[in-house]
């Protein structure tokens, strides 16, 4: 079935440091790959998405791109700010027998801390 | 455009009681899904509702249930609560068409804790 396998950290880091967070991914088909954040005591929001191969999802700085021959959608940012500290799900949909929509299949999450 | 509204956000039971939790839309959305958060398996989908029916469910017991109305608000169930059932519960809505997956959009949740 489908799954997402992403390091489960900790991750600490001093600010402006580079990220990387991996996240690989095993689906049938064609998913669509997102990343989410999950700041403390709030549900989750959708950081950036691809829908498609080669695509390159960006925002807030952060960056993915969705590599179908390594099954890969690994999240980096060049600089990370003390703001960033969150947990982060690395999450696929496709297509479920007889249904597809909003049914997400995500990661463990990755907790990170950013020092000043 | 409001977001994904859930209400209550937090919630006690005794073990033994039932609980109904609630989850408005986004506008114009018509799929709801609910997911259940816990430090120790982490997000676990639960089930999806598409023009008040259910199209997918997750593997949870029967004392989950839920349901949609036809203004795609959305409510789940939980009965004869157990400890194991303290979660947060997170509701999320899409635009649901067929066929394509969409992203979806994630409410604050409830955080319902069982004593």
């Amino acid at each position: 079935g489908d799954s997402v396998t992403q390091m489960e950290g900790p991750v600490t880091l001093s600010e402006e440091a580079f990220l990387t967070i991996n996240c690989t991914y095993t689906a049938t088909g064609y998913p669509s790959l997102f990343w989410y954040v999950q700041y403390p005591g709030e549900g989750l929001q959708l950081l950036l998405k691809a829908t498609k191969a080669d695509d390159k999802g960006s925002n807030k700085g952060f960056e993915a791109t969705y590599r179908k021959e390594t099954t890969s959608f690994h999240l980096e940012k060049g600089s990370v700010q003390v703001s960033d500290s969150a947990v982060y799900f690395c999450a696929l949909s496709g297509l479920d027998r007889g249904s597809t929509l909003g049914r997400l299949y995500f990661g463990r999450g990755t907790q990170l801390t950013v020092w000043p | 455009k409001a977001g994904v509204t859930q209400t209550p956000r937090y919630l006690i039971k005794t073990r033994g009681q039932q609980v109904t939790l609630s989850c408005s839309p986004i506008s114009g959305h018509r799929s709801v899904s609910w997911y259940q958060q816990t430090p120790g398996q982490g997000l676990q989908f639960l089930f999806e509702y598409f023009s008040e029916t259910q199209r997918n469910k997750g593997n949870f017991p029967g004392r989950f249930s839920g349901r949609q109305f036809s203004n795609s608000r959305s409510e789940m169930n939980v009965s004869t609560l157990e400890l194991g059932d303290s979660a947060l519960y997170l509701c999320a809505s899409s635009s649901g068409r067929d066929r394509v997956p969409t992203e979806a959009f994630f409410g604050q949740g409830t955080r319902l804790t069982v004593v």
